[in-house]
């Protein structure tokens, strides 16, 4: 069954490193989300993706994080310079349709 | 804007019993989709069911159905013969009805669920 990939797993930074995390989405989905949970908290929209532009983004979405298809497969999310609030699991989503949207398995994002 | 709210943040079940989860949610639109989605300690996110808001027969995924009430905007999800796998944090989400497919998912603060052997 496809699904959707994220790397790396587990990533640890210092505090105003960048950082950027990976998704492979299931190979004909053209919609493309990231979502971020806080530990113990509600899962949270960031933005999402379509066409090669941003479709939507929250509030959270600030002028240090960024997306892109750098290569027609990949889907990232960077953080310039991360922050101590920035830590948390990072989930990619992807849809081929308005339907059900695939989790991948997140990426735990630590800043020092 | 669409809220989520699920106000138990804690539900026990003794194994092979029904549980139910509540969700409401406050929207103003006619036509929207509704989800409950599974996060085990992995912290993976499993879709377990979903309602189009359309459609007036309550969902249902085996073990797993839904109570559908549009009017009352509630949207809750029974467990019938609780396993221990089923032991995690259950998500109710909100999607906003199509357009160009780039709709988020809102979610609730989610309940953690028990199974009691």
């Amino acid at each position: 069954e496809p699904e959707v990939t994220q790397t790396p797993s587990h990533q640890v930074t210092q505090m105003g490193q960048e950082v950027i995390l990976r998704c492979v989405p299931i190979s004909n989905h053209l919609y493309f989300y990231w979502y971020r949970q806080i530990l113990g908290q509600k899962v949270e929209f960031l933005v999402s993706f379509y066409n090669n532009e941003i479709s939507e983004k929250s509030e959270i979405f600030d002028d240090q994080f960024s997306v892109e298809r750098p290569d027609g497969s990949n889907f990232t999310l960077k953080i310039r310079s991360t922050k101590l609030e920035d830590s948390a699991m990072y989930f990619c989503a992807t849809s081929d349709s308005y339907n059900e949207q695939f989790f991948g398995p997140g990426t735990r994002l630590t800043v020092l | 804007a669409q809220t989520v709210t699920q106000s138990q943040p804690e539900m026990s079940v003794q194994e092979a019993e029904t549980v139910t989860l509540s969700c409401t949610y406050d929207t103003s639109e006619s036509d929207y989709y509704l989800f409950w989605y599974k996060q085990p300690p992995s912290r993976q996110m499993i879709l377990v069911i979903r309602q189009e808001a359309y459609k007036q027969q309550n969902a249902t995924e085996n073990r797993f159905s839904v109570n559908f009430q549009k009017a009352a905007k509630s949207f809750s999800l029974k467990i019938s013969d609780s396993q221990l796998g089923d032991a995690a944090m259950y998500f109710c989400a909100y999607r906003s009805p199509p357009n160009f497919g780039n709709e988020k998912l809102t979610f609730g603060t989610g309940t953690r669920l028990t199974i009691i052997p």
